[in-house]
């Protein structure tokens, strides 16, 4: 079976203090993969998403960066962070559709609490 | 482009009651329509899904019916506990394989 896994748990950074959240997957191959955050109070934000090794899309011009090193591993960065950058970060997963169309859901990790002071 | 509405939060209900959450989209072509579930503190969970006009998704008590002619995938579940309480997001996919998220409703039900 699949698996997602998102480390650290909790964070607490100083602002301008760089940033490195990890997410890997197990359990399957070629997977999309996207990072969201989700503010308090408010809904998901899809940050970026990746096809593939290397192939990153930003949706939204922002403090971060993202990276995937490996097949099954996305890294969330950011070199100096600010007090706005403060959430909730899910990494997710889904089947790399095949075709014009896929039905496949998105599979979320457990998240990661950010909290920058 | 493609959106999700659902109902504000949030939503206070007893234990046993009757619970339904609205959401609605707007999309081209035939997404196929999510409820995801957020304990505190936790990522999402896929509660259910419906992937055509007319399907019901069903799971844990909840369903939700594809309903093309209004364009809603409204949640329901007939008899919730205090252990539902949680955040629930209505989702799309849509034809480009983008997934559109609504903002949440927190459900808080008390015994």
């Amino acid at each position: 079976s699949q698996t997602i896994h998102q480390w650290p748990a909790t964070l607490v950074q100083p602002v301008g203090s760089p940033l490195s959240l990890e997410c890997t997957v197990e359990g399957t191959s070629n997977p999309n993969l996207y990072w969201y955050r989700q503010a308090a109070g408010r809904g998901l934000q899809l940050l970026f998403y990746s096809v593939g090794i290397g192939q990153i899309s930003s949706e939204v011009p922002q403090n971060l960066s993202a990276s995937r090193p490996q097949d099954r591993q996305f890294i969330l960065s950011s070199k100096k962070l600010l007090l706005s950058d403060s959430g909730f970060y899910l990494c997710a997963w889904s089947v790399r559709p095949s075709g014009r169309m896929s039905h496949y859901e998105q599979y979320f990790g457990p998240g990661t609490r950010l909290t920058v002071t | 482009g493609d959106s999700v509405t659902q109902m504000e939060g949030p939503v206070t209900l007893s234990e046993e009651a009757f619970l339904t959450i609205n959401c609605t989209y707007t999309a081209t072509g035939y997404p196929s329509l999510f409820w995801y579930v957020q304990y505190p503190g936790e990522g999402l969970q896929l509660l259910l899904k419906a992937t055509k006009a007319d399907d019901k998704g069903s799971n844990k008590g909840f369903e939700a019916t594809y309903r093309k002619e209004t364009t809603s995938f409204h949640l329901e579940k007939g008899s919730v506990q205090v252990s539902d309480s949680a955040v629930y997001f209505c989702a799309l996919k849509n034809n480009n394989n983008d997934m559109r998220f609504g903002a949440g409703t927190r459900l808080t039900v008390k015994p």
